[in-house]
């Protein structure tokens, strides 16, 4: 109930493509779901957030999508840049309870 | 943008010593918080922190670990007997409004447990 399953577990693309991040959860009570970037040596940084009463949030080339009903939400990463190459976590919370995180994604944008 | 300071970056120790790991969170946030992460892996809360006392805190943080605020300022975490498998990554965080709000993580502090 309390798990958020994050996948792939790696991702490969090419500069300029579009990188795609996938999030489930199960427990609908869960109304906070953050977007953290980490690069290596570094601690994670919010990239991004979105609340359920909308479906999409932009900001820049970054994009959540949030479906309720299917109890899943991802990143879109338009454009994607050699300086993008990090790991992205999702996670979820509510009511100011600990952030529960996905698994990570290790991405990689060729030149 | 202000930043969350955490020291030292790395910390080797003995099996069975007792660690420290400091942090001094952004100055006006009410909410702290310590994770840990083992190899780059996933992200695993341990204890939040807020008035002066814990809110919350995972399996994780058994009776060998404590936090403390001694000061103002700084935001502590003791491991009293270290045991291998605390051999992590320890990141400090910190917020103006809980975990509904942004998490300013510091760039950790590796410990290696010997």
């Amino acid at each position: 109930q309390q798990q958020v399953k994050q996948s792939p577990q790696s991702l490969i693309v090419q500069k300029g493509g579009i990188s795609i991040i996938n999030c489930a959860y199960e427990n609908t009570a869960f109304d906070y779901f953050p977007w953290y970037q980490q690069f290596p040596g570094k601690g994670p940084a919010l990239l991004i957030a979105i609340r359920p009463d909308v479906s999409e949030k932009k900001e820049g080339r970054f994009t959540i999508s949030f479906n309720k009903s299917a109890k899943q939400f991802s990143l879109h990463i338009m454009d994607s840049q050699p300086g993008d190459s990090a790991t992205y976590f999702c996670a979820a919370t509510h009511s100011n309870y600990q952030l529960i995180w996905g698994a990570g994604t290790k991405l990689i944008i060729k030149p | 943008e202000p930043e969350v300071t955490q020291t030292p970056s790395h910390q080797v120790t003995q099996m069975g010593q007792e660690v420290i790991l400091r942090c001094v969170p952004i100055s006006n946030h009410l909410y702290f918080y310590w994770y840990r992460q083992i190899l780059g892996q996933k992200v695993e809360f341990l204890v939040s922190f807020y008035n002066n006392e814990i809110s919350e805190k995972s399996e994780i943080f058994d009776d060998q670990f404590s936090v403390e605020r001694p000061d103002g300022s700084n935001f502590t975490l003791k491991i009293r007997s270290t045991k291998l498998e605390d051999s992590a990554m320890y990141f400090c965080a910190s917020s103006g409004g809980g975990t509904n709000e942004k998490l300013f993580f510091g760039s950790g502090t590796q410990l290696s447990v010997l």
